[in-house]
């Protein structure tokens, strides 16, 4: 069975500082890991995602994400935030493609502040 | 990436009665899924619809309070049944990309039940 765990359901950080949103996964099988993002009042936005390819992967709005086998993670960095940052984010795995559905497990989610 | 439409963006509905949510894709696409995302809490796999045959549910959901429609590889339509105020969410339909790893959101169907 696949689940994600996302710690910390609030992350307040300052304007121009380190953004960093935690996601443990569990996956019987070599997991796709994905973030998404979700805006106020907007549906999800795929932020990036990982496929077995290169461990640290690079998505839009400066955002990327290594996936750390050993610690079974999959965290979300970004250098530097921004006001527009501020939104909720979403960690989600799947199980790649397969027979039938290809479904997605999303974690709780964790909502970003950006403080000014 | 494909792009995705719903309608409608949101509704306020009566107790009992039902509604109907549109889901539009650009191109054509072989699995469809729909979610519900509960206030404040994650999004909840509802369904999975393959055009020509039956949607498949997840445990919890059943085709008598969430029937679905698959008329096409570019449409879909979640209805919700004998709707309660514990309905109130919001609805997502995604589409699965040409490849199979990554599902693409719709902006989502805000659901309020009186």
């Amino acid at each position: 069975a696949q689940s994600v765990t996302q710690l910390g359901s609030h992350v307040s950080v300052s304007e121009g500082a380190l953004v960093l949103l935690r996601c443990n996964y569990s996956s019987s099988v070599p997991p796709y890991l994905f973030w998404y993002v979700q805006y106020p009042n907007q549906g999800l936005q795929l932020l990036l995602k990982y496929t077995s390819a290169a461990t640290l992967v690079k998505g839009i709005n400066g955002f990327e994400a290594e996936f750390k086998k050993s610690e079974t993670s999959f965290h979300l960095t970004k250098p530097s935030a921004h006001m527009s940052d501020a939104a909720e984010y979403f960690c989600a795995v799947s199980v790649g493609i397969r027979t039938g559905a290809n479904n997605l497990f999303f974690g709780t989610g964790t909502r970003l502040t950006v403080i000014p | 990436s494909a792009v995705i439409s719903q309608k409608p963006s949101r509704d306020i509905c009566q107790r009992g009665t039902s509604l109907t949510i549109q889901c539009q894709v650009d191109s054509q696409v072989t699995m469809m899924f729909w979610y519900r995302q509960q206030p404040g809490q994650s999004l909840t796999l509802i369904a999975t619809a393959n055009q020509g045959s039956e949607a498949t549910y997840e445990s919890g959901f059943v085709i008598d309070k969430f029937p679905i429609s698959r008329p096409n590889l570019t449409f879909s339509t979640l209805t919700v049944s004998n709707l309660s105020p514990e309905d109130s969410s919001i609805y997502l339909c995604s589409v699965e990309a040409q490849g199979g790893e990554t599902q693409y959101f719709g902006p989502g169907t805000r659901l309020l039940v009186l």
